[in-house]
């Protein structure tokens, strides 16, 4: 029932592109996303509704494939401050439980 | 908007004691709370959710006679690690979902809280 993320880490140079996956073998309502940095509590990013829907914040966006369960998080033109640790949350049906995948850690060098 | 404050944030407790975990919704109403354990660089294990008024839903493998949850009102929730030994050592993270909403909302989680038992 645990998403799964890929890749687990990825090292970066400021300025370079990430892409973050995330899939289910269960039917999806919806996938958040969520970075946390160490020693801290995990700060929203966005949620992807089933649908298709293609979110924006910045340059961060991410898509939701409902057809595969799958989602990618995008990360352009990375800054120092996008390091830390990337989580996505799967949500089976509305306000139900959130369960989150292990994580992919991104380090961003300058 | 959407603060969730979470207490204590550390605690060091002797084996076999007791120890009571805060979490309150600031500015917002919660329905519905959720419990996460966290170890170093792993991932967020949900533990139980807990509903305003009700008893909690608690995951498959999380003892609910040792992880008492709480949730009085629709701004706290709290959780009670009974009889705490070295293995509940970890980091307890609350998170809150707010009412009334139209769509989906996201969690707001509280900063955690490190628990060490000696």
């Amino acid at each position: 029932q645990q998403p799964v993320q890929s890749p687990q880490a990825v090292i970066l140079r400021e300025g370079e592109d990430a892409v973050i996956n995330c899939s289910s073998s269960k039917a999806l309502y919806s996938v958040h996303w969520y970075r946390q940095k160490h020693g801290e509590a995990p700060v929203f990013l966005m949620i992807l509704l089933k649908g298709g829907e293609q979110k924006g914040h910045e340059k961060i966006s991410a898509s939701f494939n409902e057809k595969k369960q799958q989602s990618s998080l995008y990360l352009t033109a990375s800054q120092l401050s996008y390091s830390g640790t990337y989580f996505c949350g799967t949500e089976r049906g509305r306000d139900d439980k959130i369960i989150f995948g292990k994580g992919t850690r991104l380090h961003i060098l300058p | 908007g959407a603060v969730v404050s979470q207490h204590p944030s550390w605690v060091i407790c002797k084996s076999g004691t007791s120890v009571k975990i805060e979490c309150r919704s600031l500015d917002f109403q919660a329905t519905t709370m959720f419990w996460y354990r966290q170890f170093p660089k792993q991932s967020l294990m949900l533990m139980a959710t807990s509903n305003e008024g009700s008893k909690a839903t608690y995951e498959q493998g999380v003892e609910k006679d040792k992880f008492l949850i709480n949730h009085a009102s629709l701004t706290l929730s709290t959780l009670t690690v009974t009889s705490a030994h070295p293995e509940d050592s970890s980091f307890y993270i609350c998170s809150a979902r707010g009412t009334g909403r139209k769509y989906n909302s996201p969690l707001h989680f509280g900063n955690g809280t490190r628990l060490t038992v000696t």
